[in-house]
């Protein structure tokens, strides 16, 4: 299977700050991660797909780069609607798997 | 528009049968492409995914759990149905379902709760 590690796992940033989270994967995946944000009670939304394509309807401020096997999420103005854990997701090969999660907090 | 909603039992005794329902709306599992995914999440702990069904009935399960998963779907009834065997309290958390392809998990349902407890 291909291990996906997110780092770090837990962060905390005031508003307006600029964040990034990092998902590394055990072999290359070519672009085939997405990041999804998830709040507690809500279903996970998705907001980055293939590396760098943003969802419609999702904020500017969420981008995502990368590719091979280093990718990154980057919330360029963390705003308080922001707090959730953030996963990334690789559909190169199956088993399909999801990183550990990162719990960004204010 | 797109919709899933995930369905089954809230309380399920150790050893039985798991057995959930996703019911979906504004697509067909026979298009070309179209797929459905089950996740669940234990409290506390990561998302993690379990299985998948494509278009064409080819199946996918998580390695550690692929002894005790079965999908399936009914085209008709727009559902898909996932079994896990011989349930035990670590099974506990919230699964989800899923419409996706290689390009992401686009659509969600928002879950149900699994309480695995004698």
């Amino acid at each position: 299977d291909i291990r996906v590690t997110q780092s770090p796992s837990s962060l905390s940033a005031s508003v307006g700050d600029r964040v990034t989270i990092t998902c590394r994967a055990s072999q290359t995946i070519s672009s085939y991660l997405h990041w999804y944000q998830h709040k507690p009670g809500q279903a996970p939304k998705l907001l980055i797909y293939v590396a760098s394509s943003l969802q419609s309807g999702v904020p500017s401020r969420f981008s995502g780069r990368g590719s091979g096997t280093d990718f990154t999420l980057t919330i360029s103005s963390l705003q308080v609607e922001d707090v959730a854990t953030y996963y990334c997701q690789q559909s190169y090969s199956n088993p399909w798997t999801f990183g550990q999660g990162t719990k960004v907090e204010i | 528009q797109v919709t899933l909603t995930e369905s089954g039992p809230a309380l399920v005794r150790p050893t039985q049968t798991l057995t959930l329902t996703c019911t979906f709306s504004g697509f067909s599992l026979s298009t070309t492409g179209m797929c459905v995914s089950w996740i669940r999440r234990p409290p506390g702990k990561a998302l993690e995914w379990l299985a998948r069904i494509d278009w064409d009935d080819d199946k996918y399960y998580s390695t550690s759990l692929k002894t005790r998963l079965t999908i399936s779907k009914d085209i008709l009834q727009n559902q898909v149905v996932l079994t896990m065997t011989n349930m035990d309290p670590v099974d506990t958390g919230t699964y989800f379902c899923a419409r996706g392809a290689s390009v992401g998990l686009d659509y969600w349902g928002q879950g149900t709760l699994v309480t695995v407890s004698s």
